[in-house]
């Protein structure tokens, strides 16, 4: 089945050892998101690309950075993991920027642990 | 400014009970709204998609509701399985998506 896979389910990393997640679609899809989702908040955006265009969010802190070799892979660097990182990260594709018809698919999710 | 808010926050029904979960928002030029459930540990699923004033879309015992500032989840006699949080998310004019923080829905068989 086509769909959107996010390696690892789980992470655990030290405070401050950089860290990478791994997010790859079988979709076709033109545009690959993150997100952060903390316990019983909303995802928040922290960058998408349209094909290979990249797209930061003003409020995403510099900590993170992102990379999309082609199409069917995505990756989330965190630089230097603080306990304030700890959270789901979830990736998303769309077919274009609207989202239609079928909204966003989402990974998964890694769960994300700084000890 | 942009805003999505979803009420309540966590509901519990017994199996059988209706319902409805609201997701009220404030947008500039909204494109579209949708409606997805996340079960613990997991991604969101993606359940409807609307995009203007009066329209429906259902699914086994859910139905989706627009109006120009709110839109409804309705669960028509639910079961234990149908428990989640159910999450609302709009897009903007500027293509934005934004989420709200979901309602927790428990039925208690």
């Amino acid at each position: 089945d086509a769909m959107v896979i996010q390696n690892p389910r789980y992470q655990v990393t030290q405070f401050g050892k950089p860290v990478t997640l791994s997010c790859s679609q079988t979709l076709n899809h033109n545009v690959m998101y993150w997100y952060q989702q903390k316990s019983s908040q909303a995802p928040k955006l922290l960058f998408h690309y349209y094909d290979k265009d990249f797209n930061n969010e003003a409020d995403t802190p510099d900590n993170f950075q992102s990379r999309r070799p082609n199409t069917s892979f995505c990756f989330l660097d965190i630089r230097s993991p603080g306990l304030g990182d700890a959270a789901m990260y979830l990736c998303a594709t769309s077919r274009d920027s609207s989202g239609a018809p079928g909204g966003y698919t989402f990974g998964s999710g890694t769960r994300l642990t700084v000890v | 400014e942009d805003q999505v808010t979803q009420s309540p926050e966590a509901l519990r029904l017994q199996e059988g009970e209706s319902s409805s979960l609201n997701c009220s928002y404030t947008v500039s030029g909204l494109r579209g709204l949708f409606w997805y459930r996340q079960d613990p540990g997991k991604g969101p699923e993606f359940l409807f998609t609307l995009y203007s004033a009066g329209e429906e879309k259902e699914k086994e015992r859910l139905k989706a509701t627009l109006t120009k500032k709110e839109s409804f989840l309705h669960i028509t006699a639910p079961k234990p399985e149908d428990s989640a949080t159910y999450l609302c998310a709009v897009q903007a004019g500027d293509d934005k998506i934004i989420f709200g923080k979901g309602t927790r829905l428990h039925i208690l068989p």
